[in-house]
């Protein structure tokens, strides 16, 4: 079946450091993937998204590209600020249009 | 600008209590969703309604009810609060099948069942 795999946290960081959270999923076909954030005591948000292959997502200086080869969606952002603390969740669009959640990565950015 | 609303965003219940937690969105969205999120598992589709008199059941459901008897509310019933179903429920909606990759959710309401 679909299923998404994330790196488990949290990760803590420095300000102004490289972000690399890993996503792999696993699906039949082509499904779309997406990242969303929760920021504290919010509910979620759409990041960005990709909906096929070697797309590029990007939204609020992240990054993340559609690799089908590796079955990954890998977020990145060049220079993390304390305001991205929060935990970032893959998904992915099922072909009955279902999304498929992981189970989140805190980051945690320390100035 | 309220996009999805939840109320209540805190609740305390006694094993065996009954409560319903409500979900209104103003953006006219055809399709409304209640998940549940717990540490470490991610978010869980209870429920889902693809329009205005319609549910469906999500990956877990036992022990939940739900009703969509106007488009803009989606209501999530516990009959019989157990302790397992203390967790954080979000609300969610989107426009199309074809938008629901990108929903907009709720603040979250946090209940504990004691």
């Amino acid at each position: 079946g679909n299923s998404v795999t994330q790196m488990e946290g949290p990760v803590t960081l420095s300000e102004e450091a490289f972000l690399t959270i890993n996503c792999t999923y696993t699906a039949t076909g082509y499904p779309s993937l997406f990242w969303y954030v929760q920021y504290p005591g919010e509910g979620l948000q759409l990041l960005l998204k990709a909906t096929k292959a070697d797309d590029k997502g990007s939204n609020k200086g992240f990054e993340a590209t559609y690799r089908k080869e590796t079955t990954s969606f890998h977020l990145e952002k060049g220079s993390v600020q304390v305001s991205d603390s929060a935990v970032y969740f893959c998904a992915l669009r099922s072909s009955n249009y279902q999304l498929i959640w992981g189970a989140g990565t805190k980051l945690i950015i320390k100035p | 600008n309220a996009g999805v609303t939840q109320t209540p965003k805190f609740r305390v219940l006694k094993t065996g209590q009954s409560m319903t937690l409500l979900c209104a969105q103003d953006m006219n969205h055809e399709y409304m969703y209640w998940y549940r999120q717990d540490p470490g598992m991610g978010l869980r589709l209870i429920h889902y309604s693809v329009g205005e008199g319609t549910t469906a059941k999500g990956e877990v459901p036992d022990g939940y009810n739900v009703s969509r008897l106007k488009k803009q509310n989606f209501l999530l019933g516990l009959e019989s609060a157990a302790p397992s179903q203390t967790s954080v429920y979000f609300c969610a909606s989107s426009y199309s099948v074809a938008d629901t990759g990108e929903l907009f959710f709720g603040e979250g309401s946090r209940l504990t069942v004691l």
